[in-house]
C-alpha cells in the first residue's frame, strides 16, 4: 500500500461549491504539506504543518484551509471553489527535525472547477 | 524572497549522452539542496540530495554544489529515455519561519 494517499483523485465541481481533499500516510511523519501545481508556475505551498497543533500559511493559502485532525491525516478544503483553482493537488509528508528533509509526495488529486 | 531558479526547457539530449541540469538560488544561507524528478501526471521523488561543496555522485547521477557562486546541478550519464521527466530543484531551508520552495523545473527529454 502506498505510504501517502490522497482522495478523491480526480475531482470537478462548479464554482462556488465546497470541496474536501483528504491525505492520509502511514509513514508516522510529523510534518505534512500541500501544494499546488500549474503549468509553468512549478510546485506551490499552500499550507503545511509540522505537528497537530501547528498549521502553517504558505505562499498561497487564501481561499484555501486545512485541518491536521490527525498525526496521519491532512486535509485542504476549498471553501468556495473558483475556476483559478483548478490545478493538480499534491500532499507530501517529511520527518521533521531539520527544516526541509527529503519529502514524500502523494498520488496528486487533479481539481476541475467549472 | 528566496528565490530558486531553473531554465524551464525543454533540453534535448540524445539518448546515451550526458544530461546537464542546472539550478541557481538566492539565499547565501542555503546549504544543501534536493533533486526531485517527475514524470508527466505523476508525484515528484527525490533522487539525489547535496549537503556539501563539491560533488556527489550516486549511479548514473552526480550533483555538484558550488556555494560561492549559489549554483547546482545535476548530470545525468548514459541518458536513458526513461529520465524524460521535469527536475525540480528545492534548497534546504535554514530557519523554521523560511517557507519551502522548489524550483520551477527544467523538462529533459532524451532523444531515442
Amino acid at each position: 500500500d502506498a505510504d501517502v494517499t490522497q482522495t478523491p483523485r480526480n475531482r470537478i465541481t462548479k464554482t462556488g461549491k465546497r470541496i474536501m481533499l483528504e491525505c492520509s500516510q502511514t509513514k508516522g511523519h510529523d510534518r505534512m504539506y500541500w501544494y499546488r501545481q500549474d503549468p509553468g508556475l512549478g510546485l506551490r505551498l499552500i499550507y503545511y504543518s509540522f505537528d497537530v497543533k501547528d498549521i502553517n500559511k504558505g505562499e498561497i493559502s487564501d481561499g484555501y484551509s486545512v485541518s491536521r485532525q490527525a498525526q496521519a491525516k491532512f486535509s485542504l478544503s476549498l471553501e468556495s471553489a473558483i475556476p483559478n483553482q483548478t490545478a493538480l493537488y499534491f500532499c507530501a509528508t517529511s520527518m521533521g527535525g531539520a527544516y526541509q528533509e527529503t519529502q514524500y509526495f502523494g498520488p496528486g488529486t487533479r481539481l476541475l472547477v467549472l | 524572497q528566496k528565490e530558486v531558479e531553473q531554465n524551464s526547457g525543454p533540453l534535448s539530449v540524445p539518448e546515451g549522452a550526458i544530461a546537464s541540469l542546472n539550478c541557481t538560488y538566492s539565499d547565501r544561507g542555503s546549504q544543501s539542496f534536493f533533486w526531485y524528478r517527475q514524470y508527466s501526471g505523476k508525484s515528484p521523488e527525490l533522487i539525489m540530495s547535496i549537503y556539501s561543496n563539491g560533488d556527489k555522485e550516486d549511479g548514473r547521477f552526480t550533483a555538484q554544489l558550488n556555494k560561492a557562486s549559489q549554483y547546482v546541478s545535476l548530470l545525468i550519464r548514459d541518458s536513458q529515455p526513461s529520465d524524460s521527466a521535469t527536475y525540480l530543484c528545492a534548497p534546504q531551508l535554514m530557519n523554521r519561519d523560511d517557507k519551502i520552495i522548489f524550483g520551477k523545473g527544467t523538462r529533459l527529454h532524451i532523444l531515442p
